[in-house]
C-alpha cells in the first residue's frame, strides 16, 4: 500500500524532554510538511522540505527541529523550548514540479500530550 | 497575509438534506484551493482540488466551486448521509513565498442526523 505513516499514534512527554515524531512516505514525493493542529483550529505549518537535505521554517517553527536525510523520511523533534507542545501533529507530502498545483496527502497524525 | 475563514463553525442537518459549506480567503493570488475531510482523531482526506483557473470540481455527491475574484469557495453536499458527519476544512495554496504552502481555515463540523 502506498501512503504516509506516522508513529507513534499517541505520545506522552514530560516537561523538559525532547521527543521525536516519525513520518515516512512511500509515494516517491519530493516535498514533505509538518503541521500542528489545536482544538477547533485549522492546521499551522511548522516546517517543510522540498528536497532531500533541505528544509525551511514555516509559520510556527520555534521550539521544533527537523531533518531530511532521506527522501522518504521527515522526522520532527519537539524540543523543551516549545512552551505549549500539546497538540495533534500531522505530516503531509506532495509531488515535486513547477508551480503550486500539486495536491498534498496527509498521514494519520500523532497526538502529543505533555504530562 | 492570507487568512481563510469558514462559516459556520458547526452545522447540524437531517439526513437527505442538501447543504453548502462556505470558505472565504483574503488574498485572491492563489494557485489552488483544496477541500479536506477530517474524522475525529484522524488525518485529513483530500476531497476536491480546484485550480485557480477552474470554476468548479465534482466528485460524486460533492461539488466545489471557486470564485477567486470575490475570495470565496463553496462545498455543496447533495443528499447528505450520517456517514458525511465530519469536520470539513478548506485550504488555499499561496502564490507568494513557497509555492507549496497551504493556509487552512478552522473548519466546519458537520453532523448529519439519521
Amino acid at each position: 500500500d502506498g501512503g504516509i505513516t506516522q508513529s507513534p499514534k499517541y505520545l506522552f512527554r514530560k516537561e523538559g524532554q525532547n521527543v521525536t515524531l516519525s513520518c515516512e512516505q512511500n509515494l516517491n514525493h519530493d516535498a514533505m510538511y509538518w503541521y500542528r493542529q489545536d482544538p477547533g483550529q485549522g492546521l499551522r505549518l511548522i516546517y517543510y522540505s522540498q528536497i532531500v537535505n533541505d528544509f525551511q521554517k514555516g509559520d510556527i517553527a520555534e521550539g521544533y527541529s527537523v531533518s531530511r536525510e532521506k527522501k522518504e523520511s521527515f522526522p520532527l523533534t519537539v524540543t523543551s523550548a516549545q512552551k505549549n507542545p500539546t497538540a495533534f501533529y500531522l505530516c503531509a507530502s506532495s509531488p515535486s514540479g513547477a508551480g503550486g498545483d500539486n495536491e498534498q496527502f496527509f498521514g494519520p497524525g500523532t497526538r502529543l500530550t505533555v504530562l | 497575509k492570507q487568512e481563510v475563514t469558514q462559516i459556520p463553525a458547526a452545522l447540524s442537518v437531517p439526513e437527505g438534506e442538501n447543504l453548502v459549506l462556505n470558505c472565504s480567503f483574503t488574498d485572491s493570488a492563489i494557485y489552488n484551493l483544496q477541500w479536506f475531510r477530517q474524522d475525529p482523531g484522524k488525518g485529513l482526506t483530500s476531497l476536491l482540488l480546484i485550480q485557480s483557473s477552474q470554476r468548479e470540481q465534482t466528485s460524486g455527491r460533492l461539488n466545489a466551486s471557486l470564485d477567486k475574484s470575490s475570495g470565496r469557495s463553496t462545498l455543496y453536499i447533495a443528499a447528505s448521509q450520517p456517514g458525511d458527519s465530519a469536520t470539513y476544512l478548506c485550504a488555499v495554496r499561496r502564490r507568494s513565498g513557497s509555492a507549496r504552502q497551504l493556509t487552512f481555515g478552522s473548519g466546519t463540523q458537520l453532523t448529519v442526523l439519521p
